[in-house]
């Protein structure tokens, strides 16, 4: 079953552009994941935020989450080509040896 | 150091026959996930492994199955297969158990089309 619902379903943006994906989801989590997959290869883990955290950083990647709202927002800034994939967000419980649960993910298309 | 390795990356199968994908994770992590991609469910949870043991299973009928061994590394395997278990599986790997908590670092995935 999906945890996550990631908005939009797909977005198309120019290079340079930001780009910014949301998610939510319906229980309480222990953390968020987002992670990326490009043209139906593996995922690639991009950040990980725990449930007492609301902002986190890597590189071009910002990652809010809002716990009060069950929401979660990736902003791409300056985005690439190569950011061109599926991103999904990916929601944990507190139990250890519980699945991560994804959501069915924003294809996002970056043109030059 | 290795990533996690999927063979074969490839598969084509007949309905009725029976399948074993194989998974190998980066060395030193002990937890092996296993996760199904269709167009149309999306990513869904097969089973966890850790030390050898099945630590949690996805509502997936009894025709999946899983094993790991004492190295880490892990396979599943389908009998009896249908037309809908064509799909990308994913193996993921962690350093500890519950890679819920910790994040996960997934293969290639295996392409596996049944007609």
């Amino acid at each position: 079953s999906q945890q996550g619902e990631e908005d939009p379903q797909a977005l198309s943006i120019q290079e340079g552009e930001n780009a910014t994906m949301n998610c939510s989801y319906k229980t309480s989590i222990n953390n968020l994941q987002w992670y990326r997959q490009n043209s139906g290869r593996g995922l690639v883990h991009l950040i990980l935020i725990r449930s007492n955290e609301r902002e986190k950083h890597s590189g071009r990647l910002r990652v809010t989450l809002d716990t009060s709202k069950k929401s979660s927002s990736l902003l791409i800034t300056a985005s690439r080509a190569a950011d061109t994939a599926s991103y999904f967000c990916a929601t944990a419980d507190n139990q250890a040896g519980t699945a991560l649960i994804f959501g069915k993910g924003t294809t996002l298309s970056v043109s030059s | 150091k290795a990533g996690v390795t999927q063979t074969p990356r490839y598969l084509i199968k007949t309905r009725g026959q029976q399948v074993t994908l194989s998974c190998s994770p980066i060395s030193g992590h002990r937890s092996v996930s296993w996760y199904q991609q269709t167009p149309g469910q999306g990513l869904q949870f097969l089973f966890e492994y850790f030390s050898e043991t099945q630590r949690n299973k996805g509502n997936f009928p009894g025709r999946f199955s899983g094993r790991q061994f004492s190295n880490s590394r892990s396979e599943m395997n389908v009998s009896t297969l249908e037309l809908g278990d064509s799909a990308l599986y994913l193996c993921a790997s962690s350093p500890g158990q519950g890679g819920s908590l910790l994040g996960y670092t997934f293969g290639s995935g295996t392409r596996l089309t049944v007609v």
